[in-house]
């Protein structure tokens, strides 16, 4: 089975653009979850996607957003970027049945940067 | 406050040799699993080994196994036998349906694997 990708790998970007970052999820999970990777604040939950609805999320401004298609493809949006949305963002797919126990195994990331 | 501590932001060890990383979390809820999840400098995530809280057995997956004191609240990983490809960043996590089960982080312990 192929893994969980995401693209683009690298994005560059300047103060107030927006960004939309994409993750295909392993073939069968419903579930795809985002996470934020800084030095400064470490991994931090975004938000979960389960079946094309939002199913958590966690404690970012509502410049961050997401979406999730009917093929559990999902697309994370920034607006009005800021220096501090400078970030490795990573997405992880599971089955989603059962949140607590279902493995998440995550894509290689997208490395954003804001100039 | 659920939180997850990693006390040791570098670890060193020698090839073949045993290391520990420790991990201690803060919680009141009864359900919740703990995870190790490994960071290599490729970036992507993978999980290494994975507790349920209610399970008084270690969890052990090859070389690497947990030392799981519920009562001290601690969870700590022991890689035996390192090698080379050990080296990475090691992150410990926890997850509880009662905060809507997204993982919470520890900072990270950087792992160096010396020949």
């Amino acid at each position: 089975k192929a893994g969980v990708t995401q693209t683009p790998r690298y994005l560059i970007k300047t103060r107030g653009q927006q960004v939309t970052l994409s993750c295909s999820p392993i073939s069968g999970h419903r579930s795809v979850s985002w996470y934020q990777q800084t030095p400064g604040q470490g991994l931090q939950f975004l938000f979960e996607y389960f079946s094309e609805t939002q199913r958590n999320k966690g404690n970012f401004p509502g410049r961050f957003s997401g979406r999730q298609f009917s093929n559990s493809r999902s697309e994370m949006n920034v607006s009005t970027l800021e220096l501090g949305d400078s970030a490795l963002y990573l997405c992880a797919s599971s089955l989603g049945g059962r949140p607590l126990t279902d493995t998440q195994y995550f894509g290689p990331g997208t490395r954003l940067t804001v100039l | 406050a659920q939180t997850v501590t990693q006390s040791q932001p570098e670890m060193s060890v020698q090839e073949a040799e045993t290391v520990t990383l420790s991990c201690t979390y803060d919680t009141s809820e009864s359900d919740y699993y703990l995870f190790w999840y490994k960071q290599p400098p490729s970036r992507q995530m993978i999980l290494v080994i994975r507790q349920e809280a209610y399970k008084q057995q270690n969890a052990t997956e090859n070389r690497f196994s947990v030392n799981f004191q519920k009562a001290a609240k601690s969870f700590s990983l022991k890689i035996s036998d390192s090698q080379l490809g050990d080296a990475a960043m090691y992150f410990c996590a926890y997850r509880t349906p009662a905060y809507n089960n997204d993982m919470r982080f520890g900072a990270g312990t950087r792992l160096t694997v010396k020949p």
